[in-house]
Order: structure tokens, then sequence, then C-alpha cells
């Protein structure tokens, strides 16, 4: 079956820094990614997606591109802000579709 | 504005005193999730209802029950809660077109203390 595996954490930057957060998968065919960010306190949110290979999902200043070569999805930003501090968690659907494999959350401190 | 709302965002309970968690939705999607996360791991999922059918997570036990009246409410039932059982509990929802989205839009979570 899927599976997705995230870097560990926590990860801590200082604010303007570049960031990279490891997601790989392992998938029959090729399903949807997704990023999905907590804030303290708060659900889940979904930051962003891709739906096929080669694609690329962005917002609010992050990225990720779906990459079947090295079957990862890597989340990337070119200047994180201390609002950026949050659990981001790397998410695949199970082979029912609707329902959805987590990773294990990569927590991230920014530091101004 | 299109959301899921979860009441109460905190509950305090005593050990094996019932407690009764609610998930409304206005999306009007066909499929509903309760999770429970614990300090900031992966949401686990305890169960989901795929408009009216329900399915069961083979590792949920069998203190925790659903019961989903209406395409609109959710609710979990922690029959006898335990102090393992305090964490954040989660509730989402999907619209399942067979397109293998699977975009799930989560509540704000309600944070279960156990004393």
């Amino acid at each position: 079956g899927n599976s997705v595996t995230q870097m560990e954490g926590p990860v801590t930057l200082s604010e303007e820094a570049f960031l990279t957060i490891n997601c790989t998968y392992t998938a029959t065919g090729y399903p949807s990614l997704f990023w999905y960010v907590q804030y303290p306190g708060e659900g889940l949110q979904l930051l962003l997606k891709a739906t096929k290979a080669d694609d690329k999902g962005s917002n609010k200043g992050f990225e990720a591109t779906y990459r079947k070569e090295t079957t990862s999805f890597h989340l990337e930003k070119g200047s994180v802000q201390v609002s950026d501090s949050a659990v981001y968690f790397c998410a695949l659907p199970m082979d029912s579709n609707y329902q959805l494999i987590w990773g294990a959350g990569t927590k991230l401190i920014i530091k101004p | 504005d299109a959301m899921v709302i979860q009441n109460p965002r905190y509950q305090v309970t005593q050990f094996g005193k019932p407690v009764t968690l609610s998930c409304s939705q206005t999306l009007n999607h066909n499929v509903m999730y309760w999770y429970q996360q614990k300090s900031s791991q992966a949401p686990k999922l305890l169960f989901h209802y795929y408009d009216k059918d329900f399915n069961n997570e083979a590792d949920t036990p069998d203190n925790f029950q659903s019961r989903r009246p209406n395409t609109s409410f959710c609710f979990l039932d922690i029959r006898s809660p335990g102090l393992g059982d305090a964490a954040m509990y989660l509730c989402a929802t999907s619209r399942d077109l067979g397109l293998g989205l699977a975009v799930q839009f989560f509540g704000p979570g309600t944070r279960l203390t156990v004393l």
C-alpha cells in the first residue's frame, strides 16, 4: 500500500532563512500529494497540493514539486517568517482515494 | 463562509465520565472523519462516515463511538474516558467524487482534558 516518510523535527531556523522539509512516498500509480499545516492550537489546513507528476503546488510563498523520479514532494520556502512557525504534514491518499496517509509531521520553529 | 465547526473547543471531563464532542459542516461534504491527535503527532483516524455508512478503524477502542444523524452533523462519544484519551480531537470532511483528490477540510479541534 501507499506510504509516506517525512523528515523529523524540530527544524529551527532564523527569520529569512531558506526552508526545505523532505517528504518521500511510495505509491501505486501517481496519487495526488498534499502538504497540510497546523498552527499552534488549531486544526490542520491544506497548504498546497499537486495532482500529477511534475506539478508544482504553491501557496503563501511555499512550493513543492511532485517528482516521480525520486518519489519526493519536498516543501520549500525561500525566506521564512516567524509566522510560519507551525507543524507541517505531508500526506497522500490511501488506495481508497478519499482517506489520507499522514507523515509524522515536522515542527518548524522560526526565530526572529 | 463554508466551514467545519467543532464544539466545544475545550472540554474537561472526569475519569470515566461520558463525554460527547460535536462537529458540524456547511460544506455539504459526503465524508466526515474523526481523528485523535496527541502532542503534534500525525492525526490518527478513529473512524469515518461515507454518507451514512460507518467505517471503524481496526485499532479504534470500543470506548469510542460515533453518530451521524444527518449530512451536517457528526458526534464523537467517549463512553468512559481514561487518562490516555486526553488529546486533541479533530473533525474533518471531504467530498468524494471518485477523482482521487481526497482534500480534507478540518475543524479547529476540541482539546479534551481528563482529570
